[in-house]
């Protein structure tokens, strides 16, 4: 059983263009969250949705949205690809934002944008 | 703001313990999550501390002082699969919302 699912796993795309990304959680967990992990390798948090609602928007570029059409779902769309972009995007979700609340990471999505 | 610091490398030997650090700077404290990462993969969860103290789980502890604002990961008879990065997440207040920041990770290799 998958935790926390995204597709694709791997995305390559031009610059310009537009791509989503989908992440679904079967923990019947209440938030969820998109988090960027660049070359370096760190991870930044961008979004996170708690009961469908858009609860933390880090300084993200106004070309990423998410949407989340009910609490097991969490999708990002990008408009506008551009070279910075490329990066791993890793959906993750957790039973409540506070307290001990571990969060489940899902596979990652590896964005090149050429 | 929040700063979170943590060594980039660390190299140790099959079989021993190293101890990888963690200092941070936060307007607010809500608790401290250690997590791993094996290249190419999701990060997974280890260790949370929220009140000083060690917390053991097997062969992994975790360490915490907020006056020092301060925590270790502890890691005991190091197996070759232990190879990976280590991420230091602390959880800030802020107006009710608390997203985790994470640091850079430190990066262990287990030589034999």
């Amino acid at each position: 059983d998958t935790a926390v699912s995204q597709t694709p796993k791997y995305l390559v795309t031009q610059m310009g263009n537009d791509k989503s990304i989908k992440c679904e959680q079967n923990l019947g967990h209440d938030t969820m969250y998109w988090y960027k992990q660049d070359s370096k390798k760190f991870l930044k948090i961008m979004f996170s949705y708690n009961n469908k609602e858009l609860i933390i928007n880090e300084t993200v570029p106004n070309r990423f949205s998410p949407k989340s059409p009910d609490k097991a779902h969490l999708n990002l769309h990008i408009n506008s690809l551009e070279l910075g972009d490329s990066a791993v995007y890793f959906c993750a979700s957790s039973q409540k934002i506070a307290g001990a609340s571990e969060q489940f990471f899902g596979p990652g999505t590896r964005l090149t944008v050429l | 703001g929040q700063n979170i610091d943590q060594p980039t490398e660390m190299t140790a030997t099959e079989g021993a313990i190293v101890q990888i650090n963690c200092t941070y700077q936060t307007s607010g404290f809500n608790g401290l999550f250690w997590y791993q990462q094996h290249a190419g993969e999701a990060p997974t969860f280890l260790s949370y501390n929220v009140l000083d103290g060690l917390e053991e789980k097997g062969r992994f502890s975790s360490f915490l002082s907020r006056s020092k604002g301060y925590s270790y990961l502890l890691l005991k008879e190091l197996q070759m699969k232990d190879s990976a990065s280590y991420l230091c997440a602390v959880r800030f207040r802020n107006s009710g919302n608390t997203p985790l920041v994470f640091g850079k990770g430190t990066r262990l290799s287990v030589i034999a």
